[in-house]
């Protein structure tokens, strides 16, 4: 079955930086999309960024757009959000999903992980 | 981008029908069949539960539908149970390779 599994949160100062990582198994990684959608705990979801299925493009909500970075290797079936510059506002759960399509994107997340909590305060 | 809007709350009683409306612009909503809906129970992550529209994933109750007018599209859930009290979120691509979520809807079941 298809499982996502982020880990690399937790506690940081702002202007800090973390990778977050989004650990797939259950299909075949090079064929979807990842996406990294946040939520503020009791607020609403928000979408961060999406790395196509070959790795050919990326794309990146305006609040991140020039401090994250989203990565895969393909070796290792993980997708990575590298964030840096982190801010209060970018405190959140941080959810990895995968797109609904293979070899395209649907944008839509079809999968989704458990999330792993990012706290940005000083 | 700007949210989707969205009511914030949602009532009905078991076996009654609710429509979730999710309005958004001819940027978003109004140009692309690209809308998706999600339920997210307390603590949990967010699933699946239409996608393009209208059309249901494998394994989702037909009891959920989707739909679209113009710049609003709706969910509708029919004969409401006890289980689909949760929080609903619709998205929908905005072109320029972005995606943007309504504000989200707390559904109660009476």
């Amino acid at each position: 079955q298809v499982q996502l599994v982020e880990s690399g949160g937790g506690g940081v100062q702002p202007g800090t930086s973390l990778r977050l990582s989004c650990a797939a198994s259950g299909f075949t990684f090079t064929s979807y999309g990842i996406h990294w959608v946040r939520q503020v705990p009791g607020k609403g979801l928000d979408w961060v960024a999406v790395m196509f299925f070959d790795g050919s493009n990326k794309y990146y909500a305006d609040s991140v757009k020039g401090r994250f970075t989203i990565s895969r290797d393909n070796s290792k079936n993980t997708v990575y959000l590298q964030m840096n510059s982190l801010r209060a506002e970018d405190t959140a759960v941080y959810y990895c999903a995968r797109d609904g399509l293979a070899e395209s994107t649907a944008w839509l997340f079809e999968y989704w992980g458990q999330g792993t909590l990012v706290t940005v305060s000083s | 981008q700007s949210a989707l809007t969205q009511p914030a709350s949602v009532s009905g009683s078991p076996g009654q029908s609710i429509t979730i409306s999710c309005t958004g612009t001819s940027s978003d909503v109004g140009t692309f069949n690209l809308v998706s809906w999600y339920q997210q129970h307390p603590g949990k992550a967010p699933k699946l539960m239409i996608f393009d529209v209208s059309k249901r994933p494998s394994g989702v109750s037909d009891r959920f539908s989707g739909s679209k007018s113009g710049n609003t599209a709706s969910l509708t859930i029919s004969g409401l149970q006890a289980e689909d009290e949760a929080d609903y979120y619709c998205c929908s691509y905005a072109g320029r390779s972005t995606l943007v979520f309504g504000g989200g809807t707390m559904l109660t079941v009476l």
